[in-house]
């Protein structure tokens, strides 16, 4: 059971939007604690997409964004592109683990 | 353009120590933290541990008495040991840059990753 709470699967259509919700609590996201997300396709080097809750390193494309309010935090994705279809996972710290955490990730279908 | 590359046994037997090093090229790992993460079959992503380049070292409490990194600077690399293995301990294992130079720091470099089974 991971700390960090994702869908295990989301889809959309080329050229739609979708978003991946990131739940956790006052231990991690509630506690101030940033959000980054990593987009993986198997047997590939997992990719920092998002850091800093809404930051894109050089490179990613701005149809990826993020956003984080109270505990939960956001991965959009406009302008699906068949590319997309990947594991998204979301990563924060937690005090009481003393622990670096992750979302269980969540699997994106471009249908 | 920071590359790394797990290497190592993908079969260990139960009870053994579990070794994994991490080869770093396209920078030094010169002052910077590197750590390990694993993932088991059907399971989400778990931070082992970390190192910084000059030795400190930090790990999940969950594992702590059984995991040792260590880095060599002079060949660039960085490694894992996680003693007494059981099945439990089958995973896809990461080797990862930590940056530690915000409020929660992230891995913005990745290793492929590797299997190790853990099986008689």
């Amino acid at each position: 059971q991971s700390v960090l709470t994702q869908p295990p699967s989301v889809s959309g259509a080329p050229g739609q939007r979708v978003t991946i919700s990131c739940t956790g609590s006052s231990s991690n996201i509630g506690a101030g604690y940033d959000v980054h997300w990593y987009q993986h396709l198997p047997g590939t080097a997992p990719k920092l997409l998002i850091f800093g809750n809404s930051n894109r390193p050089s490179g990613v494309p701005d149809r990826f964004s993020g956003s984080k309010s109270g505990t939960s935090a956001s991965l959009a994705i406009t302008g699906l592109q068949a590319e997309d279809e990947a594991d998204y996972y979301c990563q924060s710290y937690d005090r009481s683990l003393s622990d670096w955490v992750f979302g269980g990730g969540t699997k994106l279908t471009v249908l | 353009q920071v590359q790394l590359q797990e290497s190592g046994p993908g079969l260990v037997k139960p009870s053994e120590t579990l070794s994994l090093t991490c080869t770093v090229s396209g920078g030094s790992i010169s002052g910077y933290y590197w750590s390990w993460i694993r993932q088991p079959p059907g399971k989400g992503l778990e931070w082992i541990g970390y190192i910084y380049y000059s030795g400190n070292t930090n790990y999940n409490p969950s594992l702590k008495s059984r995991v040792t990194i260590s880095a060599d600077t002079s060949k660039n690399q960085f490694s894992l040991k996680l003693s007494s293995v059981t099945a439990a301990d089958t995973a896809v294992y990461y080797c990862a840059r930590l940056l530690m130079t915000t409020v929660t720091p992230y891995f913005d470099y990745w290793g492929q990753g590797t299997l190790v089974t853990v099986s008689s």
